[in-house]
């Protein structure tokens, strides 16, 4: 099966700047998560999609990041305006509907941001 | 609140040599636990997970974890290393659909 996909692998921007990243999940993946790492930390999750619907975004810096699934498939993560602490890799994972039990996440390859 | 800790920052093991990677977790119920491998510029590959029974638990690429509830940890070990497992390990602790990772522990293999 095709892996979650996520475009562009990298992107540098200056701060105050606006960004969007992009993230096709594995088909047929009902539940869609945004994460990002920081360089030498873990990832942290910043948003859980269920099909088009929010489930967790308590970790979203909502005055300046948003993110949609408007038709429950692929999604889009803005930031606007970029701050320098912005700096990450953002990671795109997927998995079908459920528990982590019976449905493990696929991560995609990232996305590389550098705030300038 | 769930959290998890990986002690080691960065771990040095020679090839051949075993390797034990450590990690200790928080969480209020049966936690569901994973072992994630990160390589440079890859996201993240799920080694092994735990979710309950035999507490030993295997992986790919010869990986293993044990499940030690008395010490809230989870340890993550290969008898062998080969050079190609040098990459960065992130272990987590979920429940429902949430997970959460810890700092991660980068494994350098010498020659």
């Amino acid at each position: 099966e095709a892996g979650v996909a996520q475009s562009p692998r990298y992107k540098i921007i200056e701060k105050r700047q606006s960004v969007a990243f992009w993230c096709n999940p594995i088909s047929g993946h009902a539940t869609l998560y945004w994460y990002q790492q920081i360089l030498g930390q873990g990832p942290k999750l910043l948003i859980q999609f269920q099909n088009n619907g929010v489930v967790d975004d308590s970790q979203l810096p909502k005055d300046r990041f948003s993110a949609e699934r408007l038709k429950g498939v692929d999604s889009t993560l803005k930031i606007q305006p970029a701050k320098l602490e912005d700096s990450a890799v953002y990671l795109c994972a997927s998995s079908s509907a459920g528990t982590l039990k019976n449905s493990p996440l696929h991560f995609g390859n990232g996305t590389r941001l550098t705030v300038t | 609140a769930q959290s998890v800790t990986q002690p080691d920052i960065h771990i040095t093991v020679s090839e051949g040599a075993s390797l034990e990677l450590r990690c200790n977790y928080s969480y209020g119920a049966t936690p569901y636990l994973f072992w994630y491998v990160q390589s440079p510029g890859q996201g993240l590959q799920l080694l092994l997970k735990y979710f309950s029974g035999d507490t030993l638990v295997q992986g790919i690429k010869g990986f293993e974890a044990e499940f030690k509830r008395s010490q809230s940890s989870f340890n993550l070990r290969k008898p062998s290393v080969h050079w190609s497992d040098a990459a960065e390990y992130f272990c987590a602790v979920g429940g429902g659909n949430k997970l959460v990772f810890g700092a991660g522990t980068i494994l350098r293999v010498k020659s």
